[in-house]
């Protein structure tokens, strides 16, 4: 009975560079989520898979970021050419998904510094 | 649009204390879901309780309960006997079915520190 996973817990990064996070949502879990959490701007929602449909993407603050899913399973976000104003933390969730029926359950989330 | 409010942004009290963190909502979807989470100091969000929009029945489970009423589009969420280990920051946040995704909208959460 794993929760969600992320990783990594932390990263810091440089102006410009690219990131990568990871997700591992809980097994047998269709729909898999991801937000950011900063100070500023509390918790928003980023973008969203469900199955094989089409993501909601309408949470992207910007084209640098960008998110897949590979078999339906693990998610990997990423973020291009990374902005001071990027430092956050990315959190992940999935759920039984569809039709409402999912509560969402948060991994720990990735801490990303950028410097 | 779908929008979350959670007036209070801090409460402290005393170990012992009730205390009732209020949210309100707003949406226009007819069926849509309600939530709340909490997040200790460690960070994760753990999930309380979920509540759908058709089942206004209050709910208590131990030393939590939730009074949901739409006709003030509120879901607010009372501790009993406060504990220490009740100090964390409380969100509030909402699911409905615009545009087909269940994102959540999260309102800004309420710190809480419970005082031994």
């Amino acid at each position: 009975g794993a929760g969600v996973s992320q990783s990594p817990s932390n990263k810091v990064t440089e102006k410009g560079k690219d990131v990568e996070l990871r997700c591992d949502p809980i097994s047998g879990h269709t729909a898999l989520y991801w937000y950011r959490q900063s100070l500023g701007q509390g918790l928003e929602f980023l973008i969203y898979f469900q199955g094989n449909s089409a993501p909601d993407k309408s949470g992207l603050p910007s084209d640098r970021f960008s998110a897949e899913r590979t078999g339906g399973s693990v998610s990997t976000l990423t973020i291009q050419r990374t902005q001071q104003e990027d430092s956050a933390v990315y959190l992940c969730a999935s759920s039984l998904g569809g039709n409402l029926r999912g509560t969402q359950y948060f991994g720990p989330g990735t801490r990303l510094t950028v410097l | 649009a779908q929008k979350v409010t959670q007036a209070q942004t801090e409460i402290s009290v005393v170990e012992k204390e009730d205390v009732t963190l209020d949210c309100v909502y707003e949406t226009r979807d007819t069926t849509y879901y309600l939530f709340w989470y909490k997040q200790p100091p460690s960070g994760e969000l753990v999930f309380l309780i979920r509540r759908n929009s058709f089942d206004e029945q209050n709910e208590i489970s131990g030393r939590y309960s939730w009074n949901f009423q739409k006709s003030t589009s509120s879901f607010n969420f009372t501790i009993t006997a406060s504990q220490v280990v009740d100090s964390a920051v409380y969100f509030c946040a909402l699911s409905g079915s615009q545009g087909g995704s269940e994102k959540l909208v999260f309102g800004k959460g309420m710190k809480l520190t419970v005082n031994p």
